[in-house]
């Protein structure tokens, strides 16, 4: 299985463009990746997801290189608000297989 | 507001205790699910249920005893635990129970106190 590894904390200022990048080595080839946002005191919430190359929405953007082997994600001029816990999770296109982060806690800075 | 309604928001409980935990989706998915988070590691996955059958059971505990009495409504029984247990304990649905690509959305979670 896919296992995926992030770094623990970032900081950042306001205003500034972040990138959180997630390892999954052994992603598999039908493997989607897919970055969840948790404030404190609630559940996770969907920012966005890919299979390959990049995906952009309305409040973020997700790279993936060709080897698929990490992924970035990329918060545009982020904001006080954007403070929370980041999350990678890898969808192993079977199985049910759900392969969780353990989370980027992401402090931005006036 | 998610569309996701998970009560109670806190329990604390005694290790000889029965409580129930739910979960009710207003948002017409056909999946449920249950998570366990600790502090500190990754969320589990624990239950999925696709069209009210259970598809999925990632070697929890017998303590832990799920129900999906229908589409909307999720319970999750707790008896005997452990102080481990401690967790906040995450309901989410999604629409497709059998395509895991699919946006999942989370309730606000249970914090359970095992004492």
């Amino acid at each position: 299985l896919a296992k995926t590894t992030q770094p623990i904390s970032m900081d950042s200022y306001e205003g500034q463009e972040v990138n959180i990048t997630c390892s999954h080595n052994n992603i598999a080839t039908n493997d989607y990746i897919t970055w969840y946002q948790q404030f404190p005191s609630q559940g996770p919430r969907f920012i966005i997801q890919g299979y390959k190359t990049k995906v952009t929405n309305e409040v973020a953007s997700l790279f993936i290189p060709a080897d698929r082997k990490s992924s970035t994600l990329s918060l545009p001029r982020v904001s006080l608000s954007d403070t929370a816990v980041y999350y990678c999770l890898v969808v192993v296109d079977s199985n049910y297989q759900l392969i969780w982060g353990a989370g980027t806690k992401l402090i931005i800075k006036p | 507001e998610t569309g996701v309604t998970q009560t109670p928001r806190h329990l604390v409980m005694g290790m000889t205790n029965k409580k129930s935990l739910k979960c009710e989706q207003h948002l017409g998915h056909n999946a449920m699910y249950w998570y366990k988070q600790s502090a500190k590691k990754p969320l589990e996955l624990m239950f999925v249920y696709s069209l009210e059958e259970r598809v999925e059971n990632n070697s929890v505990p017998s303590r832990f005893s799920p129900e999906c009495p229908n589409s909307s409504h999720l319970f999750l029984h707790l008896h005997t635990l452990q102080p481990e247990d401690s967790a906040l304990y995450l309901c989410a649905s999604s629409q497709s129970g059998t395509d895991m690509n699919t946006e999942a959305f989370f309730g606000q979670g249970t914090r359970l106190t095992v004492v």
